[in-house]
């Protein structure tokens, strides 16, 4: 039973490149959710995802950024033009149904570093 | 919108003691999640808790959901060394977790 799958692990890239981040959610699930945790800090909600549709985006900047679920393939969560602000751990979860009730698996996060 | 706070930031901890972390809601809560995430590791899902008052206990770690659901508490008693790590509480409203900043915790031996 594989689990929450992310990859790549690490991820470098200069200023203004882009970065693509892909999550496949564990068998069975067809919730996904991003999160953003820099340093020392809590896990910041970005979007939660169904298969082929965007359900919540509001934590997710409103330009550079945005994330799709596709009917077949993981999710994939992209950065256009990155900046040096944009370095931090990306964790991707996963839940079987709406998180009512639900915990979340995570997966082992990309941690992209940008130059 | 809704905000989820953790006490203390950082817990430095004599093995072997105990001590609690506590987490504090903005707003009424449908259940509230706790995880763990070592350094380096992603977070682990530990519990939820759902109802009002509810009290949980795994071992040494013993879970409390306030009365308003809007306050939770996590108590580890006589502290290891594996407990190190980080420990987040997650506020379910409606669909969305939101975390809080998360414990630190470190132990000494």
């Amino acid at each position: 039973n594989a689990g929450v799958m992310q990859n790549p692990r690490h991820l470098v890239r200069r200023r203004g490149q882009e970065a693509r981040l892909r999550c496949s959610p564990m068998k069975g699930h067809s919730h996904v959710y991003w999160y953003r945790q820099l340093p020392e800090e809590g896990l910041k909600f970005m979007v939660y995802l169904q298969k082929e549709n965007i359900i919540d985006e509001s934590g997710m900047p409103k330009e550079r950024f945005s994330a799709e679920f596709p009917k077949e393939g993981p999710s994939i969560l992209r950065i256009q033009q990155v900046v040096r602000g944009d370095s931090a751990a990306y964790f991707c979860a996963s839940s079987r149904d709406r998180a009512q009730n639900e915990k979340l698996f995570f997966g082992s996060g990309t941690q992209l570093s940008v130059l | 919108g809704q905000q989820v706070m953790q006490i203390p930031q950082y817990q430095h901890v004599q093995e072997g003691e105990d001590f609690t972390t506590y987490c504090n809601s903005s707003t009424t809560l449908s259940n509230i999640q706790w995880y763990k995430q070592r350094p380096g590791g992603h977070p682990v899902f530990l519990i939820q808790l759902v109802k009002s008052g509810e009290v949980k206990k795994q071992k040494r770690l013993t879970f409390q959901f306030g009365e308003a659901k809007k306050n939770s508490s996590l108590h580890i008693t006589a502290t290891q060394t594996t407990d190190v790590g980080t420990y987040f509480c997650a506020g379910l409203n409606d669909y969305k977790l939101s975390f809080g900043a998360g414990t630190t915790v470190t132990v000494r031996a």
